[in-house]
């Protein structure tokens, strides 16, 4: 079975500063890999994919994620965080052919500091 | 505008009383998820749907039913509610499977 470990709960960064949230990946085929943003009191929002080819994948507001298969891995990056960044967010891998079955992780919660 | 939509929003019942949640999208996606989210575990996926009448068991499906009958609904069913089924619950819809889900606002239950 999948699994996704995002290893930091918590993560202050000051407003402005760049930001890289963690994702590990357990799965024994070629993965489809999420990211999604939730706000509070909201759903959940896709900032990007990975289903194949280029490994660096662009997302909407500014993030960016790569894809590395030999770590297992696919952290989100964003170069200068801004207040409204702040929410948690949620690596997530799906077992079928795309999003129909997705394990998710248990979320980083992102605090921003003016 | 495109969205999905889920009722209640908020719901306290007892024990045993049935209850459904409804999800409806006007998207004319055909893939439609039920999910639900405790602090500390994530999202986890109860069940999901590929089209109508083809349903499918999430990983955590113990104690609910869902139906898809048409293909904008896509009701969760707690025949049975038991207080370990207080959570945040939410249901996602998409296109297809290498598309973007798009999520309900969520339903919060508690189960007394």
């Amino acid at each position: 079975a999948q699994s996704v470990t995002q290893p930091d709960i918590h993560i202050t960064v000051s407003e402005g500063a760049s930001l890289e949230l963690r994702c590990n990946y357990s799965y024994g085929a070629t993965p489809y890999l999420f990211w999604y943003v939730q706000s509070p009191g909201q759903g959940l929002q896709l900032l990007l994919k990975y289903f194949s080819g280029d490994t660096l994948v662009q997302g909407i507001k500014g993030f960016e994620a790569e894809f590395k298969r030999s770590q297992s891995s696919f952290n989100l990056r964003k170069p200068s965080v801004h207040w409204s960044d702040a929410a948690e967010y949620f690596c997530a891998v799906g077992a079928g052919f795309g999003n129909e079955k997705l394990t998710f992780g248990t979320g980083t919660r992102l605090t921003i500091i003016p | 505008e495109a969205q999905v939509t889920q009722n209640p929003r908020y719901l306290i019942t007892v024990t045993g009383k049935k209850l459904t949640v409804t999800c409806s999208q006007n998207m004319n996606h055909e893939y439609m998820s039920w999910y639900r989210q405790d602090p500390g575990l994530g999202l986890r996926q109860i069940y999901y749907s590929m089209n109508v009448e083809v349903t499918d068991k999430g990983d955590v499906p113990e104690g609910y039913k869902v139906s898809r009958k048409e293909k904008r609904n896509f009701p969760l069913i707690l025949e049975s509610p038991s207080p370990n089924q207080t959570s945040l619950y939410f249901c996602a819809s998409s296109e297809g499977r290498q598309e973007t889900q798009y999520f309900g606002p969520g339903t919060r239950l508690l189960v007394l």
